[in-house]
């Protein structure tokens, strides 16, 4: 079975920062990889599927990249909203994995 | 709009079974696949199983592979998830969500609240 690993498990950064999530998989799945996100108490939002489009309605500060086994969910000036744990999602073959998360705070 | 209405969960000791549902509403829930996912305690999102939009095929997570079974009643608008076999292990919120179908991979673009299933003697 692929294994998502995410990085960091957690991070900290200031108002406007740009801030870099990664997500590796432990073999290669095509471009079937998305991003959630999920503010604490609510349920998961889809940010991003096949690696790079925007869902709708989601900032565009938010975008996605990678190929083959390395991901990226980049948010180019982090918001007070966007405090939350963020989750990638590969889909091969009649099975989905999702990351472990990672946990993005304000300094 | 989208909604997508979990119930069933609760209480239950170990070695039990719990049925849960979801009902659908706001699309052509006969067109969708549809998902449940489980999120322990403070824990992160684990895909338990998956039931093509016809019904045709199901998937499940090796966790729960020959003691969960995942079925739909598309005259119903409505998902089901039979659980049995029940251990501390699946305590968890429970989601159900819609699949999105793009350039033949799959997501998961709208979720219910979740229903909580807790396993305990």
């Amino acid at each position: 079975d692929i294994q998502m690993t995410q990085s960091p498990s957690s991070l900290s950064a200031s108002v406007g920062d740009r801030v870099t999530i990664t997500c590796r998989a432990s073999q290669g799945i095509t471009n079937y990889l998305a991003w959630y996100q999920q503010i604490p108490g609510n349920v998961p939002k889809l940010l991003i599927f096949d690696t790079s489009t925007l869902q709708s309605g989601v900032p565009s500060r938010f975008s996605g990249s990678g190929s083959g086994t390395d991901f990226t969910l980049t948010i180019s000036s982090l918001q007070p909203e966007d405090v939350a744990t963020y989750y990638c999602q590969s889909y091969n073959s009649g099975t989905w994995t999702f990351g472990q998360g990672t946990k993005v705070e304000i300094k | 709009q989208v909604q997508l209405v979990e119930s069933g969960g609760g209480v239950v000791q170990p070695g039990g079974s719990l049925r849960l549902s979801c009902t659908a509403s706001g699309f052509a829930f006969m067109s969708y696949g549809m998902y449940w996912v489980r999120q322990a305690p403070g824990k992160g999102l684990e895909w338990v199983a998956f039931i093509r939009f016809d019904g045709s095929y199901e998937y499940y997570a090796d966790s729960v592979k020959g003691r969960f079974t995942i079925s739909r009643d598309n005259s119903k608008n409505t998902v089901y998830l039979q659980m049995s076999s029940l251990t501390t292990e699946d305590t968890a919120v429970y989601y159900c969500a819609k699949d999105w179908f793009y350039e033949s991979g799959h997501y998961l673009d709208y979720w219910g609240q979740g229903t909580l299933v807790t396993v305990s003697s």
